[in-house]
């Protein structure tokens, strides 16, 4: 069975653009999370989508939103990137969200400038 | 305010040695999950401990969750250069998304 898959890998930008990431969860699974890593803060939960509705929402700025579509697929958007939002950005898919078991991608490596 | 504290932050030991890494909290979880996390990869889970006082065995990795339930250990046996890595600990409330601790960046030198 295919892992979590996200798109792209490497990303540069610069302060004020915007950013879609991608991912695609593993197959059958409905609950896709999505996590923003950086050494300073660890492994923040940033939003769950469960079949195609937003469940949970961490606590960070409406810049940041992202979307689940009828295949499970989801994308994440930031607006107006600010330098703090370089990270690494991890999706998660699991059955049924919450406190099941998260299957991570290999994340996705943003750099802004 | 970081609900799960994970210590040592980092560990640098050498092969053969044993070490154990810390997930503390003041809150109760239902269950704590420890995951691997290598470089350029996302985290990977180990074990699931759901019951207070459980003991689990992976080879040479030891992982126990607390009586309390809010608290767990992970004891490694004989290090080896194959275990370096982030060792985060998650914690699960209800159905709430899970908590991570910010993780223990363990380093085996050969």
């Amino acid at each position: 069975k295919a892992g979590v898959t996200q798109t792209p890998r490497y990303l540069i930008k610069t302060r004020g653009q915007q950013v879609t990431l991608s991912c695609s969860p593993i197959s059958g699974h409905r609950s896709v999370s999505w996590y923003q890593q950086t050494p300073g803060q660890g492994l923040q939960f940033l939003f769950e989508y469960f079949s195609e509705t937003q469940r949970n929402k961490g606590n960070f700025p409406g810049r940041f939103s992202g979307r689940q579509f009828s295949n499970s697929r989801s994308e994440m958007n930031v607006s107006t990137l600010e330098l703090g939002d370089s990270a690494l950005y991890l999706c998660a898919s699991s059955w049924e969200g919450g406190f099941d078991t998260q299957y991570f991608g290999p994340g996705t490596r943003l750099t802004v400038l | 305010t970081q609900l799960l504290e994970q210590s040592p932050q980092f560990l640098s030991i050498q092969e053969g040695e044993n070490l154990t890494v810390y997930c503390n909290s003041s809150s109760v979880f239902s269950s704590l999950q420890w995951y691997r996390q290598e470089p350029g990869e996302g985290p990977v889970l180990l074990v699931t401990v759901v019951t207070g006082g459980e003991v689990k065995k992976l080879k040479r990795l030891t992982f126990q969750f607390g009586d309390a339930r809010k608290d767990s250990s992970l004891h490694i046996t004989a290090a080896q250069p194959g275990d370096t890595g982030l060792y985060l600990c998650a914690g699960a409330r209800g159905n709430t998304p899970l908590v991570f601790g910010k993780g223990t960046r363990l380093s085996v030198i050969a």
